[in-house]
């Protein structure tokens, strides 16, 4: 059972051009997070959907930030005309419930360097 | 949320018990203890939650005090694989994590 999955990797982009960063969840998990790492610093939340839903956006920036999950394929996190600020690790996690509790599973991350 | 508070880093001695606590004393009563660690820069990885009893798994024992303002994490026979950042969220729903600086834990040999 493979788990969360991420791509790319690692994501190197010049100030000012798109960054798409992908995940898709689990097998049988309908939930999906994003979180953001800064260096040296702990994840902060940005964005919870579920299949074609936002459920709670309130850890994104206002501006340039945008996320889906589509019917099919993986949640995209999109990133328009980055700055260097943007640069960080983007982990995507995964569950199957937002029930009571719910163990997310998070993914291998995303390193975006912005040049 | 309530807010958690854990010392930045503690060593543990290979084999040995690592105990790792966390204050959250303005908890409220529907609010979830959980723990979570990110070894080196790999997404974070669950371990262990509880209400008010304590819980046990394969990975670790969590112990909350009778009035649920602090908690602790104990691994029972640390290795150097667990040298990590555990992270200790107390939430009501666990849709929006709030990683703090959490715990550095460094496992010597």
């Amino acid at each position: 059972n493979a788990g969360v999955m991420q791509n790319p990797r690692h994501l190197v982009r010049r100030r000012g051009q798109e960054a798409r960063l992908r995940c898709s969840p689990m097998k049988g998990h309908s939930h999906v997070y994003w979180y953001r790492q800064l260096p040296e610093e702990g994840l902060k939340f940005m964005v919870y959907l579920q299949k074609e839903n936002i459920i709670d956006e309130s850890g994104m920036p206002k501006e340039r930030f945008s996320a889906e999950f589509p019917k099919e394929g993986p949640s995209i996190l999109r990133i328009q005309q980055v700055v260097r600020g943007d640069s960080a690790a983007y982990f995507c996690a995964s569950s199957g419930l937002a029930a009571e509790y719910n163990e997310q599973f998070f993914g291998p991350g995303t390193r975006l360097t912005v040049l | 949320d309530a807010k958690t508070t854990q010392p930045p880093s503690m060593d543990c001695a290979e084999g040995r018990a690592a105990n790792l606590p966390c204050n959250h004393s303005t908890i409220s009563g529907n609010e979830y203890v959980y723990w979570y660690r990110q070894i080196h820069s790999q997404g974070p990885q669950y371990i262990i939650h509880g209400l008010k009893n304590n819980e046990t798994n394969e990975m670790a024992s969590l112990i909350i005090t009778e009035d649920r303002k602090s908690s602790t994490l104990i691994l029972p026979h640390a290795t150097l694989r667990d040298t990590a950042v555990y992270y200790c969220i107390v939430r009501v729903w666990a849709n929006n994590l709030f990683f703090g600086t959490g715990t550095r834990l460094t496992v010597i040999p």
